[in-house]
């Protein structure tokens, strides 16, 4: 297992298209994280699944992202019609459970133009 | 809410050791501390975590204070790598918050 891997690794968009990235954690992980960074900033949170339920999004979670991780096992982050203010690193994590340590991926740089 | 504070950056030499600290003056019982870091344009990295007692790991240490309320990771002998956003978080089993962070710079 080579940690958890993320797709794409960059994607440039025009404003109002939509965009899908794609989590693939580390096999025997069971929660899975999704965060996004702007410049000099740490990671916001912006939810996390135990297997294949969504436990908790947060208000930056807009109705314009959604999240699903069918199967308990990859996830993706859908942000439909995307704005400049979208642009930002995606980063997706997985641990064992709670109080573990946690995996990053190297992320998906997102620049909405 | 990150509910950890932390200097937002400090210096070392290289060789030298670094001392990191965290305030986390409202953890519960529960809370793990958490450390991670993240070098530039890459994902965060897991460093060290610990609950009450003090930690030891190939990449670094953690001193817990007896009330739990402060920890330092401490870096025994800094290198260049080293060079990274420090994250301290405190985390139960719940989701993983990070603030800010401490931006180390070590120099040669």
């Amino acid at each position: 297992d080579t940690g958890v891997s993320q797709d794409p690794r960059h994607k440039i968009t025009k404003r109002g298209q939509n965009v899908t990235f794609r989590c693939d954690p580390i096999s025997e992980h069971n929660r899975l994280y999704w965060y996004r960074q702007t410049l000099g900033q740490g990671p916001e949170f912006l939810t996390y699944f135990q297997n294949e339920a969504q436990l908790e999004k947060s208000r930056l979670l807009s109705d314009r992202f959604s999240a699903e991780r069918p199967k308990g096992s990859f996830s993706t982050l859908e942000i439909q019609r995307t704005e400049q203010g979208d642009s930002a690193m995606y980063l997706c994590a997985s641990t064992r459970g709670g109080g573990t340590e946690a995996f990053f991926g190297q992320g998906t740089r997102l620049t909405v133009v | 809410d990150a509910k950890t504070t932390q200097p937002n950056s400090m210096e070392s030499n290289e060789e030298e050791p670094v001392h990191l600290p965290c305030n986390h003056s409202t953890i519960s019982g529960t809370d793990y501390i958490h450390w991670y870091r993240q070098l530039p344009s890459q994902g965060p990295e897991y460093v060290i975590h610990g609950l009450t007692s003090n930690v030891n790991n190939r990449m670094a240490s953690l001193a817990i204070a007896e009330d739990r309320k402060s920890s330092t990771l401490i870096l025994h002998r800094a290198t260049l790598r080293d060079a990274a956003v420090y994250y301290c978080i405190r985390t139960s089993y719940d989701k993983v918050i990070f603030g800010p962070g401490t931006s180390l710079s070590v120099i040669p």
